[in-house]
């Protein structure tokens, strides 16, 4: 079975930018969750999806949201970015629960200039 | 809000030596799972821990979860280089969400 896949895997964006980046879970996962990564704060959530409905949120401003598409590919967009959303951005996928084990993707990397 | 901590947030061993890392909520956990981050890489899932006084093993990884569910370890055997990496712990919240331990970074010399 195929992992958990992330594009882009980098990418570099400047202040006021807004970014779209995508996940595709593992086959037949239909929890999707967002984690941002980042050396000061650690792995932190920013939401969950399931069938395509945000189920769970995390502490994080308005500016960062998602979406969940039927086949539960998921995309996460940051508007006006600054630069502490610099940070690798992972996804994880699990079968039905926002507590079964997670599954990571390779991470996105963002850096905001 | 929950908080998961974990210490040592750094740890440097000799090949052969043994490695625990210590994990502790605020709050009573339903569970507790714990991943493994080499660098530059993912965190990849090791073990989930249901039971109060729980222990197990993966060859050379022991993992234990505390008789009141607040508490866990994960102890390894003669470090290995492949070892190598950072180590979560992470455990349900009322809010519906995994809140991961700060993690232990492990470092290995050959």
């Amino acid at each position: 079975k195929a992992g958990v896949t992330q594009t882009p895997r980098y990418l570099i964006k400047t202040r006021g930018q807004q970014v779209t980046l995508s996940c595709s879970p593992i086959s037949g996962h239909r929890s999707v969750s967002w984690y941002q990564q980042t050396p000061g704060q650690g792995l932190q959530f920013l939401f969950e999806y399931f069938s395509e409905t945000q189920r769970n949120k995390g502490n994080f401003p308005g500016r960062f949201s998602g979406r969940q598409f039927s086949n539960s590919r998921s995309e996460m967009n940051v508007s006006t970015l600054e630069l502490g959303d610099s940070a690798l951005y992972l996804c994880a996928s699990s079968l039905q629960s926002w507590d079964d084990t997670q599954y990571f993707g390779p991470g996105t990397r963002l850096t905001v200039l | 809000g929950q908080q998961v901590m974990q210490i040592p947030q750094y740890q440097h061993v000799q090949e052969g030596e043994d490695f625990t890392t210590y994990c502790n909520s605020s709050t009573t956990l339903s569970n507790i799972q714990w991943y493994k981050q080499r660098p530059g890489g993912h965190p990849v899932f090791l073990i989930q821990l249901v039971k109060s006084g729980e222990v197990k093993k993966q060859k050379r990884l022991t993992f234990q979860f505390g008789e009141a569910k607040k508490n866990s370890s994960l102890h390894i055997t003669a470090t290995q280089t492949t070892d190598v990496g950072t180590y979560f712990c992470a455990g349900p919240n009322a809010g519906n969400m995994l809140t991961f331990g700060g993690g232990t970074r492990l470092m290995v010399k050959p």
